[in-house]
């Protein structure tokens, strides 16, 4: 079946500049996440979704993000004024039951680049 | 704070050359711990969960086990189709749905 979208899968803008990341989970998966991961490193969580609400947003690092999901399924990750600190691999995930401990299963991310 | 450190950073294996990878961590009230396997360029792919001290999870080549503060990687007789990034994260009972992942184990398995 299909797994979780994720679009563009690359990304180039230049500082400043405002960017939009699309995920489209599993469908039937109610809890949607995303996380960051930079090079040589583990991603890191920046937030989750259980259903159409923002059940955890700790991660985010600053009010320059933002994230949606206005219909409970579809995501945007949206980031304002990039910093060349922003570029790193963007993952989306999605878990079919949300406050449990079932797996979550990873989009092939976008890669953004702040020049 | 939840914290995984993985070990080591990066290893390379001849063909059938078994080994295994390690996952420490520190968590406050252990849920679960996950393996990941990660190729160049894709997301990470679930492998297993682990949710208690003495449990066992095997796949293929791979089998997964769990003490109170570490977790293994076993690769019995890898072959070239094994070499990926391999993944630790686990998640506490005080961080909600977030996972805590590990730098990762980079494995190459060389023919």
């Amino acid at each position: 079946g299909a797994g979780v979208s994720q679009t563009p899968s690359n990304k180039v803008t230049e500082k400043g500049k405002y960017v939009e990341l699309r995920c489209d989970p599993i469908s039937g998966h109610t809890a949607l996440y995303w996380y960051r991961q930079s090079l040589g490193q583990g991603p890191e969580f920046l937030i989750y979704f259980q259903g159409t609400g923002a059940a955890d947003d700790s991660g985010l690092p600053n009010d320059r993000f933002f994230a949606v999901r206005p219909e409970g399924s579809v995501s945007t990750l949206k980031i304002q004024r990039t910093e060349r600190g922003d570029s790193a691999v963007y993952l989306c995930a999605s878990s079919l039951l949300a406050g449990d401990n079932s797996p979550l299963h990873f989009g092939n991310g976008t890669r953004l680049t702040v020049t | 704070e939840d914290q995984v450190t993985q070990s080591p950073e990066a290893l390379r294996l001849q063909e059938g050359e078994s080994s295994s990878l390690n996952c420490s961590y520190t968590v406050s009230g252990l849920r679960g711990l996950f393996w990941y396997r990660q190729d160049p360029g894709k997301g990470p792919e679930f492998l297993f969960t682990l949710y208690s001290a003495g449990e066992e999870k095997e796949k293929e080549r791979l089998k997964a086990t769990l003490t109170k503060k570490e977790s293994f990687l076993h690769i019995t007789a890898p072959k070239p189709e094994d070499s990926a990034t391999y993944l630790c994260a686990v998640q506490g009972s005080g961080s909600a749905r977030q996972l805590t992942f590990g730098s990762g184990t980079q494995l190459t398995v060389l023919p």
